[in-house]
């Protein structure tokens, strides 16, 4: 079975430009979570979806951060404009739902803010 | 203060070694709790779930105290493959969704 998958794997830009990372989740996974982790720090939920629908989004700074699931499958996650302290790894991660609901991660998305 | 705090180490141990790590959670309405491993530049993966009456998985123990509001991880005859950081995580609801990430405790088992 496919894992999550997350591109690209690294992105260095400079403060003020815009980045967009792409998950696609574990196929027939209905919910996808977006994580920022900070070096040193554990990972911090920033969005999660339910299907295409918004569950949680308490902790988005939505006024740069944005992040959409069209069609319930893939996602995007967007930063616009960003700021030095943006640099982290932006982890994906899916459940599929039921007792346990695991939560299983993508590799991640290394933002190298200049 | 954090909802989730563990001690950062780094934990330096022997193979063959007994370590333990401890994690203590502040919000009481936290109803499921877990021990993920992250390794070095790689995403996090469950090593497992806590229950109340404590949990085992060969080399590994978990122990949750509800009461105290601590949650420890016990690893058993240390590996070099143990060398990880574990991330303690507690959920609010009753499954791994919402999902609360302490800082992680670093350990490194030695030769």
């Amino acid at each position: 079975e496919a894992g999550v998958a997350q591109s690209p794997r690294y992105k260095i830009i400079e403060k003020r430009q815009s980045v967009a990372f792409w998950c696609n989740p574990i196929s027939g996974h209905a919910t996808l979570y977006w994580y920022q982790q900070i070096l040193g720090q554990g990972p911090k939920l920033l969005i999660q979806f339910q299907n295409n629908g918004v569950v949680d989004d308490s902790q988005l700074p939505k006024d740069r951060f944005s992040a959409e699931r069209l069609k319930g499958v893939d996602s995007t996650l967007k930063i616009q404009p960003a700021k030095l302290e943006d640099s982290a790894v932006y982890l994906c991660a899916s459940s599929a739902g039921g007792i346990t609901d695991t939560q299983y991660f993508g590799p991640g998305t290394r933002l190298t803010v200049l | 203060r954090k909802e989730v705090e563990q001690d950062p180490g780094p934990f330096n141990v022997p193979e063959g070694a007994t370590v333990a790590f401890n994690c203590t959670y502040s919000n009481s309405a936290s109803q499921s709790f877990f021990w993920y491993r992250q390794d070095c530049r790689k995403e996090p993966k469950l090593l497992m779930s806590v229950y109340s009456s404590g949990n085992e998985d060969g080399r590994f123990t978990a122990q949750l105290n509800r009461a105290s509001q601590y949650i420890s991880l016990l690893i058993r005859d240390s590996k070099l493959s143990d060398s990880a950081t574990y991330l303690c995580v507690v959920s609010r609801t009753g499954s791994a969704r919402q999902l609360t990430f302490g800082s992680g405790t670093q350990l490194t088992v030695l030769p």
